[in-house]
């Protein structure tokens, strides 16, 4: 079975520190692993993927699998950085199914 | 914005009433799936379509059905046996193939059952 967890039901920054939204995983394969992300009065929307290795508004994420991790990080947080983000995982069961995680609603305060 | 539209996007339903949520895609997407949100919960799966005329239960279907008539549509009927049926429901879209996973999510409706 595939799990995702997010310990951070809320995290709270001041702007300009930095931030750590973290997603913990449970799978026996090799996972792809992504953050979403929701503004307010916003829909859902992907934020980043591991496989693009990408930076998306200043944010990263490394795929650890020893630690079989997907930490989001931002060295320098900013106000409309304020959401909820949600992590997810799609293994490779029968339809390839996302499974996501219970979500962090990030705070950035002035 | 656009693409995938949800309607409407508040509903309210007496006790033992059927609902049915409605979602639409212009995208030409395959594949359609339907998630409850709840607070503290993340996003749970419903059902899900990866082609038309066919549908899988997703991990919460009880209480729930769903068709796939035409590949636009996707429409989600709560029925009376859903024991907590007040959420936020999201439905999302995927094209490409399988493998690539880009789900294109809806505005959602907020369900109140009185």
């Amino acid at each position: 079975a595939q799990r995702v967890t997010q310990p951070e039901k809320l995290l709270s920054v001041f702007k300009g520190a930095p931030v750590e939204l973290k997603c913990n995983y449970s799978y026996s394969g090799s996972p792809e692993l992504f953050w979403y992300v929701q503004y307010s009065r916003q829909r859902l929307q992907l934020l980043l993927r591991h496989i693009s290795r990408e930076s998306i508004k200043g944010f990263t994420a490394d795929l650890n699998k020893g630690e079989t991790s997907f930490h989001l990080k931002k060295p320098f947080a900013q106000e409309e950085d304020s959401a909820m983000y949600y992590c997810a995982l799609r293994g490779h069961n029968a339809g390839n199914m996302l499974t996501f995680g219970g979500g962090t609603r990030l705070m950035v305060k002035p | 914005d656009g693409g995938i539209t949800q309607s409407p996007k508040y509903l309210f339903r007496k006790e033992g009433q059927n609902v049915t949520l409605s979602c639409e895609q212009n995208l030409n997407h395959d594949a359609m799936y339907w998630y409850r949100q709840d607070p503290g919960q993340g996003l749970r799966l419903i059902y899900y379509s990866q082609i038309v005329n066919d549908f899988q239960k997703g991990d919460i279907a009880e209480g729930y059905s769903v068709s796939r008539e035409k590949k636009e549509s996707f429409p989600l009927t709560v029925t009376s046996a859903q024991k907590n049926p007040t959420a936020f429901y999201l439905c999302a879209s995927k094209g490409g193939s399988l493998t690539t996973d880009t789900q294109y999510f809806g505005p959602g409706t907020r369900l109140t059952v009185l």
